[in-house]
């Protein structure tokens, strides 16, 4: 079954705001990953989270993990155009050696 | 250079013909992945080789029929193809089989009609 899900399914905001998406998932995992996807291409890997991390950052991307409530979120701050793009978590569970997507959260950001 | 790539780009066939897709990884993982995203977006994986060895296998149509024929090439052979197998096709690959980020192909477009 499904495990990740987003929220919002999508979301408009203007170049310069800051863009924040959500995951949830049900089950316990091994870490918890984001995922870029534009228009008509492959997945493009962001930021890998362990279960036992609580943040991290990488460059304008801030993803926190809160293991209790079974939920990630990604923060984009300062969005530009070329974060247009759909972005999807997956979650590793233990024991299960695959990753499971989200629904995945589309983001336009207009100049 | 390419990390991992896909051909063909895109699949137009018609329904009963049967097709294959090539895959192959330039980074020297030992993890191959084919997954399949439909028409809403949602990604979900079908198999999975480690080292040439199938270790995931979701419940997927025997029609599908994945072949390793060594760590640097995942091939997805369909037999018999259907309307609904139209979606995207997505090869990816990781060092290891846990707690590792996926390298994505750029995808391969299959329309039946």
């Amino acid at each position: 079954s499904q495990q990740g899900e987003e929220d919002p399914q999508a979301l408009s905001i203007q170049e310069g705001e800051n863009a924040t998406m959500n995951c949830s998932y049900k089950t316990s995992i091994n870490n918890l990953q984001w995922y870029r996807q534009n228009s008509g291409r492959g997945l493009v890997h962001l930021i890998l989270i362990r279960s036992n991390e609580r943040e991290k950052h990488s460059g304008r991307l801030r993803v926190t993990l809160d293991t209790s409530k079974k939920s990630s979120s990604l923060l984009i701050t300062a969005s530009r155009a070329a974060d247009t793009a759909s972005y999807f978590c997956a979650t590793e569970r233990p024991s299960f050696q695959k990753l499971v997507f989200g629904t995945g959260t589309r983001l336009l950001v207009s100049p | 250079d390419t990390a991992v790539s896909q051909t063909p780009k895109y699949l137009v066939t018609q329904m009963g013909n049967d097709k294959s897709i090539k895959c192959e990884q330039n980074l020297g993982h030992d993890t191959m992945y084919w997954y399949k995203q439909d028409s809403k977006k949602f990604l979900k994986i079908m198999f999975s080789y480690n080292n040439k060895e199938l270790i995931i296998n979701e419940t997927v149509p025997n029609r599908f029929s994945p072949k390793s024929p060594d760590k640097a090439h995942l091939n997805l052979h369909i037999n018999s193809l259907e309307l609904g197998d139209s979606a995207v096709y997505f090869c990816a690959s990781s060092q290891r089989r846990q707690q590792e980020t996926q390298y994505f192909g750029p995808g391969t477009r299959l329309l039946v009609l």
